[in-house]
């Protein structure tokens, strides 16, 4: 009830291309789902974040799609550079809590 | 304005030994969550802290790891006769609202227990 499953666990694309991560949940009570993206060596970083309330939000490059009938939700980079090799990793967490659940992350390398 | 800042950010030690890793929030912060990480995996909860009081330690073995984060000071959590299985990146995050979602982390400790 407590996971969040993502995948795929790695992904190559070449420059330009859109690389789609993937994430699903059960626990309904989550209602705020980040996006963090982690260079080698670094800490997580806050990339971009939705609430169930919207179906879509975009910022920049980076697009997260939310689907609350499937509890899945997925994030798209467009246009993708050689500088977006990194971990990403989808959350989940109740507003008012303390926890927040990570996903086990995505390892993209984008190709120049 | 700085933000979230551990140290050391590398740390060696030998088994049976004690590890202390700091964690000082962003200012105007005064909540401190830690998080685990082992190769190749996601980040796991181990313990939300506010200023004297923990409020969550369930993510948190029971036995050898304790966490604090006095009213002066960093936060620390503190690992006593550490096993090689302690070796991982440990992350600290701080959020300014009580529950707030959104937490801002640090660049990490790295434990390796030889």
């Amino acid at each position: 009830q407590q996971q969040v499953k993502q995948s795929p666990q790695s992904l190559i694309v070449q420059k330009g291309g859109i690389p789609i991560i993937n994430c699903a949940y059960e626990n309904t009570a989550f209602d705020y789902f980040p996006w963090y993206q982690q260079f080698p060596g670094k800490g997580p970083a806050l990339l971009i974040a939705i609430r169930p309330d919207v179906s879509e939000k975009k910022e920049g490059r980076f697009t997260i799609s939310f689907n609350k009938s499937a509890k899945q939700f997925s994030l798209h980079i467009m246009d993708s550079q050689p500088g977006d090799s990194a971990t990403y990793f989808c959350a989940a967490s109740v507003t008012g809590g303390f926890k927040t659940i990570f996903g086990a992350g995505t390892r993209l390398f984008v190709k120049a | 304005n700085a933000g979230v800042m551990q140290n050391p950010r590398h740390l060696v030690r030998r088994r049976g030994q004690e590890a202390r890793l700091r964690c000082s929030p962003m200012k105007g912060h005064s909540h401190v969550y830690w998080y685990r990480q082992l190769p190749e995996e996601g980040l796991k909860f181990m313990v939300y802290l506010q200023k004297e009081n923990i409020i969550d330690e369930s993510g948190m073995p029971k036995e050898r790891f304790s966490a604090e984060f006095p009213k002066e000071g960093p936060s620390i959590l503190r690992i006593q006769q550490v096993v090689r299985g302690d070796s991982a990146a440990y992350f600290c995050a701080s959020s300014p609202l009580l529950g707030d979602n959104e937490q801002f982390f640090g660049p990490g400790t790295r434990l390796t227990v030889l």
